[in-house]
């Protein structure tokens, strides 16, 4: 069981605005930057959102929020290639460790 | 440019250990943590552990605490993780990813391929 929650499915369609979640708690996503990793077809992971940025070369399509507990990825006019695995991840405090939800499938329809 | 080069497949047998490197570039060794995280065959990701390069010091998950060693190598630029007393379980694709102190990771390398099977 992750420590952090996710969705397991999320879809859209082409054009739409999709948000996916990740639940932790005050010592994890309370109290850390958190990071929203995309993974396509099984190969690398590459970061879509690292705390308030949007790293270089990520379409501005995709913005991160966070409240309280909650971090959210928000993609704001889907794309046919932003179908994959979607991770995040946060450090926790009570662990001293980086702890990952469980990924979410996001299905572009 | 940032980049994250890790060491190629393998192959190994129950009981034995393996040891994958992750080179980097295009920016100072010194400067980020290295983490290390196991993704078996169809399942999520998850954190291995880390280690400062800086001093050397490394951080170990709970769950591989006792058979793996992360290290760094500051003359080459180059971490290390090493995973012992390897089991059918082990068989996944290890990433090495940059991060700073308690924050997320912001670059990945390519991923190694480690099967065990005898």
């Amino acid at each position: 069981q992750s420590a952090l929650t996710q969705e397991a499915s999320v879809s859209g369609t082409v054009g739409q605005k999709v948000t996916l979640s990740c639940t932790g708690n005050s010592i994890n996503i309370g109290s850390f930057a958190v990071g929203w990793y995309q993974q396509i077809s099984h190969s690398a992971p590459k970061t879509v959102m690292f705390g308030d940025s949007l790293p270089s070369g990520i379409p501005d399509r995709f913005s991160g929020s966070k409240s309280g507990t909650t971090a959210s990825l928000t993609i704001s006019g889907l794309q046919p290639e932003d179908e994959g695995d979607y991770y995040c991840s946060t450090w926790d405090y009570s662990l001293s460790a980086q702890v990952f939800g469980g990924g979410t499938k996001l299905t572009v329809l | 440019e940032v980049q994250l080069i890790q060491s190629g497949t393998e192959v190994k047998k129950p009981g034995t250990t393996v040891k994958i490197s992750c080179k980097i570039s295009g920016y100072t060794f010194t400067d980020y943590f290295i983490h290390w995280v196991q993704q078996a065959p169809g399942k999520g990701l998850e954190w291995m552990g880390l280690v400062d390069p800086e001093d050397g010091e490394p951080v170990y998950a709970e769950k591989f605490q006792g058979r793996v060693t992360i290290t760094a190598d500051t003359s080459t630029d180059t971490a290390y993780m090493e995973l012992t007393s390897l089991r059918s379980e082990d068989t996944a694709v290890y990433y090495c990813a940059r991060g700073e102190a308690e924050r997320p990771f912001d670059y990945w390398g390519q991923g190694t391929l480690v099967t065990v099977s005898s």
